[in-house]
């Protein structure tokens, strides 16, 4: 039983390149979600699905595009990358009540 | 979502239990509260939720005041392994849009001392 499979689990990129995070779930949760986590800011919300087609903002949008065309992939994509998008990156879905996390891509925006 | 309040950082000696305190004294009546842990590296675990009454499973009990203005996540017998930074968050029940939307503070950094 994988559940969430994230990947890569790490990445270095340059600045003004694009980039997608994959977030893959065997459990068929219609909801799933992108945090950010950054020192002194804990988690941030930026982007979450509903179900296949259907996504919204958070918190922290800003530079970042998903898309869901199947239920059991939520790709996350950074068009231009930015020094500031240096983070961890972390995956969730949402079952009857807790959300579940991936491990996180750890991201590196030279 | 009602806010939280968690202190910073806290200690607990191994073998003791570990009150987590949480401040949440504007949830509404029809919000859960929920507690996570994230062990350094690790993705977010889900530890515990209550609406009400006190609820215990096989890794914590959570402790709701009458008010529901505050609650507490115990550890009855802390160990080195439950050193992590840990999250208290109350979100509705029931389903539909924003209400999935979690936010998380910082948390409360609780090491365990040998």
């Amino acid at each position: 039983d994988a559940g969430i499979t994230q990947s890569p689990r790490y990445k270095i990129t340059e600045t003004g390149r694009q980039v997608t995070l994959m977030c893959h779930q065997t459990w068929s949760h219609s909801y799933m979600f992108w945090y950010r986590q950054d020192l002194g800011h804990g988690l941030r919300l930026i982007y979450y699905s509903a179900a296949a087609d259907i996504t919204d903002k958070g918190e922290v949008p800003d530079g970042y595009v998903v898309s869901r065309s199947k239920t059991e992939n939520f790709p996350l994509t950074l068009e231009s990358a930015t020094r500031s998008q240096t983070s961890v990156y972390f995956c969730a879905t949402l079952g009857d009540s807790p959300l579940h996390f991936g491990n996180g891509t750890r991201l590196t925006v030279t | 979502d009602a806010k939280t309040t968690q202190p910073t950082s806290m200690d607990c000696a191994e073998g003791r239990a570990a009150n987590l305190p949480c401040n949440h004294s504007t949830i509404s009546g029809n919000e859960y509260v929920y507690w996570y842990r994230q062990i350094h590296s690790q993705g977010p675990q889900y530890i515990i939720h209550g609406l009400k009454n006190n609820e215990t499973n096989e890794m914590a009990s959570l402790i709701i005041t009458e008010d529901r203005k505050s609650s507490t996540l115990i550890l009855p017998h802390a160990t080195l392994r439950d050193t992590a930074v840990y999250y208290c968050i109350v979100r509705v029940a029931s389903s539909g849009g924003s209400n999935y939307k979690l936010t998380f503070g910082k948390g409360t950094l609780l090491t365990v001392n040998p």
